[in-house]
């Protein structure tokens, strides 16, 4: 069966430092990957998506960036963070080709900037 | 953007059937509806899914109107575990998932 890990679980992160999320998925090929951030109180908003090794597709402006170095293995970096880069982060997968399957998603990481 | 417009919460008596509604008038005919729930600070979990057809699995039924233009989702028994934000969902070819702002469901003793 398919399972989807994502680690650490929470992380606090002064101003300035930089960030590595990192994000596996076991027990399928060439899935399609996302990142997903959740502000305090608010809804999910798509980051980074990912159809294959080395293709992002960046869906916001912001301070961070996504690589995927491995077909299972999605990262979420940031040179420095900032105070409102604060957040539910959260990593998933889905079947690629195809609209009639679900995403499937890790518990998530949750990160406070100080 | 979210294709949905969904009421900001709801709430929902133990036991009694929770309706929740979702318009989404402007789908296109191979999009299809998805319905996920969050609890607090987990990720999404998958509820149930269709593209004109009702639909109905262990967690729900997905009633979807003639037209497409709305849909709602249906927990027939509602438990205080259920308590959550729902969020429906139309997803377009490219294959992601944009989320909303869903429905916050409160389910009371």
């Amino acid at each position: 069966s398919q399972t989807i890990h994502q680690w650490p679980a929470t992380l606090v992160q002064p101003v300035g430092s930089p960030l590595s999320l990192e994000c596996t998925v076991e027990g399928t090929s060439n899935p399609n990957l996302y990142w997903y951030r959740q502000a305090a109180g608010r809804g999910l908003q798509l980051l980074f998506y990912s159809v294959g090794i080395g293709q992002i597709s960046s869906e916001v402006p912001q301070n961070l960036s996504a690589s995927r170095p491995q077909d299972r293995q999605f990262i979420l970096s940031s040179k420095k963070l900032l105070l409102s880069d604060s957040g539910f982060y959260l990593c998933a997968w889905s079947v690629p080709g195809t609209v009639n399957t679900e995403a499937f998603f890790g518990q998530g990481t949750r990160l406070t900037v100080v | 953007d979210a294709k949905t417009t969904q009421p900001t919460s709801m709430d929902c008596a133990e036991g009694r059937a929770a309706n929740l509604p979702c318009n989404h008038s402007t789908i296109s005919g191979n999009e299809y509806v998805y319905w996920y729930r969050q609890i607090h600070s987990q990720g999404p979990q998958y509820i149930i899914h269709g593209l004109k057809n009702n639909e109905t699995n262990e967690m729900a039924s997905l009633i979807i109107t003639e037209d497409r233009k709305s849909s709602t989702l249906i927990l027939p028994h509602a438990t205080l575990r259920d308590t959550a934000v729902y969020y429906c969902i139309v997803r377009p070819n490219t294959d992601k998932l944009i989320f909303g702002t869903g429905t916050r469901l409160q389910v009371f003793p």
